[in-house]
């Protein structure tokens, strides 16, 4: 069966490095997501990408954030100065079509010191 | 602003007890509702999707419902086993392009044997 895979399954940095965390969406899907999850809090939307361009954004996803589509089969999401509050797991996800189920990946635990 | 709220916040039953989890959103402007499952330390595995037209959605001892004019959807689980223990979250998607999903804090469920 199908499935999204996010790599690494854990990524350790120190506070003001850059991170790349990175996803292979199921192949026939469409849209691209970003979410993320501190320990013990909600699920949150960071992202939304369609037709090589953000659909829509969270006030979270700020200029520290990107994502890129490089090729046919990676999303990437990019934190340019880590900080200590963005540790946490990151969840990509993808869907068919936007009103279609989203499937998740494992998710990456960002951990900043 | 969508708000996305669970009840109870942790269950703990006897194997076998049919249980029932709750979800309210408080805009009923939405385009489906999904009800995940995640395991500790884990990604989130997709149960059930309800577009905003249906009432309700079936898989296997799992059946969600939805009444979108009042913002409650619930999640019946028939027989539950101790394999059904997790924490099961409800997302609303936003009747927008984005389709960004919005998350309940989750219901903890512990099925004893």
């Amino acid at each position: 069966e199908p499935e999204v895979t996010q790599t690494p399954s854990h990524q350790v940095t120190q506070m003001g490095q850059e991170v790349i965390l990175r996803c292979v969406p199921i192949s026939n899907h469409l849209y691209f997501y970003w979410y993320r999850q501190i320990l013990g809090q909600k699920v949150e939307f960071l992202v939304s990408f369609y037709n090589n361009e953000i659909s829509e954004k969270s006030e979270i996803f700020d200029d520290q954030f990107s994502v890129e589509r490089p090729d046919g089969s990676n999303f990437t999401l990019k934190i340019r100065s880590t900080k200590l509050e963005d540790s946490a797991m990151y969840f990509c996800a993808s869907s068919e079509q936007g009103i279609n189920e989203q499937f998740f990946g494992p998710g990456t635990r960002l951990t900043v010191l | 602003k969508q708000e996305v709220t669970q009840i109870p916040a942790a269950l703990s039953v006897p194997e076998g007890e049919n249980l029932v989890l709750n979800c309210s959103f408080t805009d009923s402007a939405i385009y489906n509702l999904q009800w995940f499952r995640q395991d500790p330390g884990k990604g989130l595995t997709s149960l059930l999707l309800i577009q905003s037209s249906q009432r309700e959605q079936t898989s296997g001892r799992l059946n969600a419902s939805l009444d979108k004019s009042s913002g409650r959807s619930t999640l019946y689980i028939a027989a539950s086993q101790p394999g059904d223990s997790a924490t099961y979250l409800c997302a609303v998607a936003r009747n927008n392009a984005g389709n960004m999903l919005t998350f309940g804090g989750g219901t903890r469920l512990m099925v004893k044997p």
